[in-house]
C-alpha cells in the first residue's frame, strides 16, 4: 500500500507571493492533518480535513487555508507569503474520524518551503 | 489550552538504556502518541497510550499517568540509528479529531 505522499517536495518563493502544497492520503484514509514544522517552535497543528470539510483548526492566521477533494485528497494554500513562513509542512492521514478510539497518523515526507 | 514539556536533548550510550520523559496539561485528554523522527525525514509512529500502566513494544516501552500528566518512552539496547527526536503529541477530544499538539521533540544522541 502507497505511503502518503506530498508534493511538491521543495519549493521556493518570494515575500508576498502565494503557494499552494498538495497531499495525497493513503488509500482509504479519510482525514488528513496539516502542520507546519519549524526549528523554533516544533510540529504545530494547521488543520484537519474530514469528507471535504474542516474539522479544526490550529492558532495560524487565515492566510493558511486548505481543502479536501472527494478522492480524499488535500490541498493547503498560504497567500502572502512572509519570511517566517519558510518551514517543513507535514501532512499526516489516517484512517477514520472523531469516533475512533485508537486513530494513528501516517506522516508525509513533508514539502519544504523556503522563502526569500 | 495545552502545554507538552520534554527535554530538549538527551545523551546516551549504545547498549544502554534511556528514558525520555514528557508532561502535559490538557482539558479532553483522549491519548498520547510517541513519534520518531529522523533529520530530514517525516515522523514515523512508536506508540500510543489512552489508559495508565505500561505498554512494550520490543526495544521500546511507553508508560502513561493520565492523573499526572506524564510519560515516558523508555528505549533499551540502544542502536547508534536510535539517534533521532522523539516527539510525544497528545490528542484532545474537545479539540477537535485527530489534530495532535506535539511537544518540541527530544534529540536524542547515542554515542559509541
Amino acid at each position: 500500500k502507497a505511503g502518503v505522499t506530498q508534493t511538491p517536495r521543495y519549493l521556493i518563493k518570494t515575500r508576498g507571493q502565494q503557494v499552494t502544497l498538495s497531499c495525497s492520503p493513503i488509500s482509504g484514509h479519510r482525514s488528513v492533518s496539516w502542520y507546519q514544522q519549524t526549528p523554533g517552535q516544533g510540529l504545530q497543528f494547521l488543520f484537519e480535513y474530514f469528507s471535504e470539510t474542516q474539522r479544526n483548526k490550529g492558532n495560524f492566521p487565515g492566510r493558511f487555508s486548505g481543502r479536501q477533494f472527494s478522492n480524499s485528497r488535500s490541498e493547503m494554500n498560504v497567500s502572502t507569503l512572509e519570511l517566517g513562513d519558510s518551514a517543513l509542512y507535514l501532512c499526516a492521514s489516517s484512517l477514520e474520524g472523531r469516533t475512533s478510539s485508537y486513530n494513528e497518523q501516517f506522516f508525509g515526507p513533508g514539502t519544504r518551503l523556503t522563502v526569500l | 489550552g495545552q502545554n507538552i514539556d520534554q527535554p530538549t536533548e538527551m545523551t546516551a550510550t549504545e547498549g544502554a538504556i534511556v528514558q525520555i520523559n514528557c508532561t502535559y496539561q490538557t482539558s479532553g485528554f483522549n491519548g498520547l502518541f510517541w513519534y520518531q523522527q529522523h533529520a530530514g525525514e517525516a515522523p514515523t509512529f512508536l506508540s500510543y497510550n489512552v489508559l495508565d500502566g505500561l505498554e512494550e513494544k520490543g526495544r521500546f516501552s511507553s508508560f502513561l499517568s493520565r492523573s499526572k500528566g506524564y510519560s515516558y518512552l523508555l528505549l533499551k539496547e540502544l542502536q547508534m540509528k536510535d539517534s533521532a527526536s522523539y516527539l510525544c503529541a497528545v490528542r484532545d477530544l474537545l479539540g477537535g479529531a485527530d489534530g495532535l499538539t506535539f511537544g518540541k521533540g527530544t534529540h536524542l544522541i547515542i554515542q559509541p
